[in-house]
């Protein structure tokens, strides 16, 4: 079965520090699909990214980048220059091809504070 | 604007009573799912519907049912067989295949008094 780890519970950093936000999974299937998800405190989860298990490239989004490797199951996250409305829960998801919805396995997530 | 609406954002129920949750959506998304968040936790899946008139149970779907007469709304029932129903409840939505990622709803906060 599939399974999603994110060891870290909680991180906190003072602004401008860069932080990184571990997440490792496991599946059995070749083709898998893996997201990030920001929970701010009003609640509702925002979509960040999605990586194919094909694609291995790394990916730079602003402040925001991802480092997926296939060799050691991870799909980190790293915001470089934090800032205080980065504070927010954080999940790691993951989905396999074969599958639909009950098989969207979500972390249990790391919550970061960014302190001013 | 597309997008995932719940109703109502806080829910006051009394121990014994049945509560439904709203969730609309105007995405056109075939498949729709309800989770279940406590506090210092991740989601966990109550139920999924991948197409209407049809829906399968998730994890945690004892105590809960749900329905999907239409594809734009997914209603949650929340009976008082469910021993702690204390949580936030979260929507989502995602068009039809593994690798669409879900969207979201602002979720609905329920207490139980």
């Amino acid at each position: 079965a599939q399974k999603v780890t994110q060891a870290q519970t909680e991180i906190s950093v003072v602004e401008k520090e860069d932080v990184t936000l571990d997440c490792v999974y496991e599946t059995r299937d070749t083709t898998y699909y893996l997201f990030w998800y920001k929970q701010p405190p009003s609640g509702e989860l925002v979509f960040l990214i999605r990586r194919n298990s094909f694609d291995e490239q790394n990916e730079i989004s602003g402040r925001y980048s991802w480092n997926f490797q296939k060799s050691t199951s991870s799909f980190n996250f790293t915001i470089t220059a934090s800032q205080v409305v980065d504070s927010a829960v954080y999940f790691c998801a993951l989905s396999e091809a074969l599958s639909y919805g009950q098989n969207f396995v979500f972390g249990p997530g790391t919550r970061l504070s960014v302190l001013p | 604007d597309g997008g995932i609406t719940q109703s109502p954002k806080y829910l006051f129920r009394k121990e014994g009573q049945n509560v439904t949750l709203s969730c609309e959506q105007n995405l056109n998304h075939d498949a729709m799912y309800w989770y279940r968040q406590d506090p210092g936790q991740g989601l966990r899946l109550i139920y999924y519907s991948q197409i209407v008139n049809d829906f399968q149970k998730g994890d945690i779907a004892e105590g809960y049912s749900v329905s999907r007469e239409k594809k734009e709304s997914f209603p949650l029932t929340v009976t008082s067989a469910q021993k702690n129903p204390t949580a936030f409840y979260l929507c989502a939505s995602s068009a039809q295949v593994a690798y669409n990622e879900q969207f979201f709803g602002p979720g609905t906060r329920l207490t139980v008094l």
